[in-house]
């Protein structure tokens, strides 16, 4: 079965540091992978998304990630961080075999010290 | 923007009270899901509809069931509430082909149950 882990429940960083948030997956097919950030009171947004292609994708407010399919990792990166940041985020994965359905991981929860 | 709207922010409800969740999008998406989030249990799928009519079970689908009367509306209901349906609930939509489309959500139903 499909499955998301997210090993790191939460995360501490200082702002302007760099931050890399993990996400790996066990799927059995080519995974559609994305990563929703969901700010205190609000339901999820969308930050970037990855098909196929480039295994380097760029998304809103500064973030990539990377596809690994190697080590099934799909990394959540940010070069600087901002307070606006701390927030909840989350890894999903989809595949053309399972339907419509994402598996979601548990979620990080990103705290900023100023 | 998609805009997926959930009526209530907040909901107390008693055990064994009937309970309808209620979620309109209004971009004409054929998919819609539920999702109850969970601290550290991520997002879990409810149920998911594919069509007006048509539904799915999701992967905790007990004590729950859903109408999709029409295309814009999906409601959750829990036929008897009981105190472990204490959560938040998410309602999205999908469009597209699915599967490889990104999930628009609500900000959400934070329901308690006593």
């Amino acid at each position: 079965a499909q499955s998301v882990t997210q090993p790191d429940i939460h995360i501490t960083v200082s702002e302007g540091a760099s931050l890399e948030l993990r996400c790996n997956y066990s799927y059995g097919a080519t995974p559609y992978l994305f990563w929703y950030v969901q700010s205190p009171g609000q339901g999820l947004q969308l930050l970037l998304k990855y098909f196929s292609g480039d295994t380097l994708v760029q998304g809103i407010k500064g973030f990539e990630a990377e596809f690994k399919r190697s080590q099934s990792s799909f990394n959540l990166r940010k070069p600087s961080v901002h307070w606006s940041d701390a927030a909840e985020y989350f890894c999903a994965v989809g595949a053309m075999e399972y339907g419509n359905k994402l598996v979601f991981g548990a979620g990080t929860i990103l705290r900023v010290k100023s | 923007d998609v805009k997926v709207t959930q009526s209530s922010r907040y909901l107390v409800k008693r055990t064994g009270e009937k309970v309808f969740l209620e979620c309109v999008q209004d971009m004409d998406h054929e998919n819609m899901f539920w999702y109850r989030q969970d601290p550290g249990l991520g997002l879990r799928l409810i149920y998911f509809s594919y069509d007006v009519k048509m539904k799915e079970k999701g992967d905790i689908p007990e004590g729950y069931s859903v109408s999709r009367e029409k295309k814009e509306r999906f409601s959750l209901i829990l036929e008897s509430a009981s105190t472990n349906q204490t959560s938040m609930y998410l309602c999205a939509s999908m469009g597209g082909q699915g599967h490889n489309s990104p999930l628009h959500f609500g900000n959400g139903t934070r329901l308690t149950v006593t």
